[in-house]
């Protein structure tokens, strides 16, 4: 199974800065998601990071929010723009192994604060 | 478009039995997965249903009927270490996407 790694683990951050979280994959993958969990909540798909093309987002979640990269296959980054206490969440991301309906795993999560 | 709907928070007794019921509907269907995740850590998978029918894994089962559009997780000899939330979740296209989560708490 894939071990994936997230740096911040977590960070307090002050109202309209930015924070870039970086998501590393210790095998290539195709997919690669990024998830939203805010306090006491389920989690909710931000976007889908494709490698060498833009991100898809879901609806509610748009780029000059939340610009992802996707360098290679084994590697993504998110950031948190212009940020407000409203993005005070966890943000997961996780991959998938072999397509559809097979296992997703999730990385340890960046716990992010605004002030 | 999808609606998975699962109860926000259930309490059951240690060493009883806990039924967690997820509904769903949605276009097209590639199975429906459980996980489990405890305060502050990621989620973990526990079990994938496809099929219709009840699939065992020790004390956590789970079970898919397609055409009720309904699954439900279920769990043994409840342990303290059982309290957590648990989400049901469908692939669409690729990416997961998720109920509210289940918050269950185990009392001695």
């Amino acid at each position: 199974s894939a071990v994936i790694s997230q740096k911040p683990s977590r960070d307090i951050c002050q109202r309209g800065t930015s924070l870039t979280i970086q998501c590393q994959v210790d095998s290539q993958v195709t997919m690669m998601f990024w998830y939203r969990q805010q306090p006491g909540q389920s989690l909710t798909l931000i976007a889908t990071a494709n490698q060498g093309s833009e991100a898809t987002y879901e609806s509610g979640f748009v780029i000059d929010k939340f610009p992802i990269s996707r360098p290679n296959l084994t590697f993504s980054t998110l950031t948190v723009s212009n940020m407000s206490p409203e993005d005070s969440s966890i943000y997961l991301c996780s991959v998938e192994e072999g397509g559809a309906g097979v296992e997703q795993f999730f990385g340890p999560g960046t716990r992010l604060t605004v002030l | 478009g999808q609606n998975i709907d699962q109860p926000t928070e259930m309490t059951a007794t240690e060493g009883a039995i806990v039924q967690i019921n997820c509904t769903y509907q949605t276009s097209g269907f590639n199975g429906l997965f459980w996980y489990q995740q405890h305060a502050g850590e990621a989620p973990t998978f526990l079990s994938y249903n496809v099929l219709d029918g009840l699939e065992e894994k020790g004390r956590f089962s789970s079970f898919l009927s397609r055409s009720k559009g309904y699954s439900y997780l279920l769990l043994k000899e409840l342990q303290m270490k059982d309290s957590a939330s648990y989400l049901c979740g469908i692939p669409q296209g690729g990416k997961l996407i998720f109920g509210q989560g289940t918050e269950l708490s185990v009392k001695p």
